[in-house]
């Protein structure tokens, strides 16, 4: 039983474009919601979060929307580059992310092309 | 690099056999966090530590286990292993006062033939 999912396993965009990564969550007790990017052979780096009592979130390129209402996040990059391409996790807690115990959904592949 | 030190990088083992994968937090850091990475599974949280006490405890199996020493680094003990067990084992730590953000190591490919 997933509770955080990623329904697009890749995503291609062309360099100076938009990049939007989707992510829906079923528990309602989630509060804290996290985008990690992960580079091939190294481990998830933290990009961005959101609490739940905010709807969106920005820093520089990336910005996160959320909405409760229909327990969807998604991860927007403005403008997209090459060095963007990675792996993105969505990752939400449920105890103020003060735990640290994330729940991960399965990653989306970005791939921004020159 | 993320100060996360984790070895080995790559193990390989038999069926049946015991390994430990070892991590050093980054300086100052008390927490520690094991998670799974299976090939067709995003990241599972296993087991988390917290100056040496355990804190919260995930999809961990009974044959795994996991301690942090008093200099904080950490140790997981994968026992008993089974085919399935293969995968890449992420060890990360965190600050007091950041929430969920966790700074993972390079993680350790577990191979059991």
């Amino acid at each position: 039983d997933q509770q955080v999912k990623q329904n697009s396993p890749s995503l291609s965009v062309q360099e100076g474009r938009i990049s939007i990564l989707n992510c829906d969550y079923t528990n309602s007790m989630f509060d804290y919601f996290l985008w990690y990017k992960k580079y091939p052979a190294e481990g998830p780096t933290f990009l961005i979060s959101i609490s739940s009592i905010k709807d969106k979130n920005e820093d520089g390129r990336f910005t996160v929307f959320l909405n409760k209402s229909a327990k969807h996040l998604s991860l927007h990059i403005v403008p997209s580059q090459p060095g963007d391409s990675a792996v993105y996790f969505c990752a939400a807690s449920d105890y103020g992310g003060s735990q640290g115990n994330l729940i991960f959904g399965k990653g989306t592949k970005l791939s921004v092309k020159p | 690099d993320s100060g996360v030190t984790q070895t080995p990088k790559h193990l390989i083992t038999a069926t049946g056999q015991r390994v430990t994968l070892r991590c050093s937090p980054r300086s100052g850091d008390l927490s520690v966090y094991w998670y799974q990475q299976s090939l067709d599974q995003g990241l599972q949280f296993l087991i988390q530590y917290y100056n040496g006490e355990e804190r919260a405890k995930g999809n961990i199996l009974e044959r795994f286990s996991a301690q942090q020493f008093p200099d904080l680094h950490s140790e997981l003990n994968l026992s008993s292993l089974e085919l399935g067990d293969s995968a890449l084992y992420f060890c990360a730590s965190s600050p007091d006062g950041a929430p969920g953000k966790l700074f993972f190591g390079s993680g350790t490919q577990l191979s059991v033939l």
